[in-house]
């Protein structure tokens, strides 16, 4: 029961753009758009997240269309250190703990040199 | 600050055996989870702490899956007995009651059951 949808894998040039989409066309009003990523034999990391403004920290950029019905996570220069699968995950916001993040297939990005 | 722990960091049993990993998680953090992750798959929540009672347990196979947080801060998670399918790697993540709520993981303890 993914609410997103995300392409399985990509590829990107080392020191470019890298932009990964998701599709959450069934968002609700009350829920945010997590971005996660894998590195191989690690946990999942925590990189952005967005409710319908774009977003920006040290890590990537979060543009989310004015519908909310899609986003795009960018790495504005990527390296090889950025070889990872990226979990594109939709949850409510709320301060009390009680949120589990449902992960679905996420995109494998690879960076190529 | 110290991030998450987990130990051992990799199992093999048999089949039918017994198995515990252990989580330590991030200093102050009220909210613990356990996730199984199956090789190609996303990670699944398998239960949630929040101090020591149970938020959420509802992906845990109760008949083999146990899992406790004694004093609210380490857990532990046990398999007994183990099946095939229980081959997996075991994430623990740990979270405040802050906001965001955003959480954090360890590296997880890879288990494969023979």
């Amino acid at each position: 029961d993914a609410k997103t949808t995300q392409p399985p894998s990509m590829d990107c040039a080392e020191g470019r753009a890298a932009n990964l989409p998701c599709n959450h066309s069934t968002i609700s009003g009350n829920e945010y758009v997590y971005w996660y990523r894998q590195i191989h034999s690690q946990g999942p990391q925590y990189i952005i997240h967005g409710l319908k403004n774009n977003e920006t920290n040290e890590m990537a950029s979060l543009i989310i269309t004015e519908d909310r019905k899609s986003s795009t996570l960018i790495l504005p220069h990527a390296t090889l250190r950025d070889t990872a699968v990226y979990y594109c995950i939709v949850r409510p916001f709320i301060k009390a703990a009680g949120n589990k993040l449902t992960f679905g297939g996420g995109t494998r990005v690879l960076v190529k040199p | 600050e110290a991030g998450v722990a987990q130990s051992p960091r990799y199992k093999i049993i048999e089949k039918r055996q017994s198995v515990a990993f252990w989580c330590n998680p991030i200093s102050g953090h009220a909210t613990l989870y356990w996730y199984q992750q199956i090789l190609g798959q996303g990670p699944k929540l398998l239960i949630q702490f929040q101090n020591n009672g149970v938020v959420d347990d509802s992906q845990l196979p109760k008949d083999r899956f146990s899992a406790e947080r004694l004093k609210g801060v380490d857990s532990t998670l046990k398999i007994q007995p183990a099946k095939l399918e229980d081959s997996a790697v075991y994430l623990c993540a740990s979270s405040s009651l802050g906001v965001p709520e955003t959480q954090y993981f360890g590296p997880g303890t890879r288990l494969l059951v023979l």
